[in-house]
């Protein structure tokens, strides 16, 4: 299973740019990487994907190590309503009849402060 | 507003009782999936269906059950209710096709049902 880790919490202020790290050691050969935003008592929302090097988006861009054992979610010029929990997500496939399971990790508690 | 939908919003019920949840994903999207969400936790992935079968199963207990049913909408059923299941459940959609790997497919998530069991 490619269990992920990421910092429980992160402060940062107004207008900074912001990396969020996530450690996925047994990443399968084929799986992506992609991230959600949750802000409390909502769903998680969808960010950003890729699956090597840098994918960029209009909110945020995320860089992939070639080796892929880790990534890191690159938020620019935070705000306040960035103030959320960010989870990064490893999926292992259920081919070959092994049972699948979506790993979502504990999530980065990100406090944007003005 | 994700498209997926989700009642009720609120739950309170008694532990042993048995409730149902559902969900009615996106137009269009063929999976469901479920989540489990408890106050010092983060996601845990219960169980996930395509176009009416079960396509990969997480740490989903024996007492919980799931299905989609023709129209694609889900349901999700926790019988024997204990103090430990008061959670947010999360329904998703995506438009999964059975030969690609589950994570690669953007989950639009619906805005929860909170259970409470007292």
């Amino acid at each position: 299973l490619a269990k992920t880790t990421q910092p429980i919490s992160m402060d940062s202020y107004e207008g900074q740019e912001v990396n969020i790290t996530c450690s996925h050691n047994n990443i399968a050969t084929n799986d992506y990487i992609t991230w959600y935003q949750q802000f409390p008592s909502q769903g998680p929302r969808f960010i950003i994907q890729g699956y090597k090097t840098k994918v960029t988006n209009e909110v945020a861009s995320l860089f992939i190590p070639a080796d892929r054992k880790s990534s890191t979610l690159s938020l620019p010029r935070v705000s306040l309503s960035d103030t959320a929990v960010y989870y990064c997500l490893v999926g292992v496939s259920n081919y070959g009849g092994s049972q699948g399971n979506l790993i979502f990790g504990k999530g980065t508690k990100l406090s944007v402060k003005p | 507003d994700s498209g997926v939908t989700q009642t009720p919003k609120h739950l309170i019920t008694a532990t042993g009782q048995r409730v149902t949840l559902r969900c009615s994903p996106r137009s269009g999207d063929l999976s469901v999936y479920w989540y489990q969400q408890s106050l010092d936790q983060g996601l845990q992935f219960l169980i996930q269906y395509y176009n009416g079968e079960e396509r990969a199963k997480g740490n989903i207990l024996e007492r919980f059950s799931a299905q989609q049913f023709p129209d694609l909408h889900s349901e999700l059923n926790l019988s024997s209710l204990e103090l430990g299941d008061s959670a947010l459940y999360f329904c998703a959609s995506s438009g999964a096709v059975p030969d690609r790997r589950i994570a690669t497919d953007t989950q639009y998530f619906g805005p929860g049902t909170r259970l409470t069991v007292l």
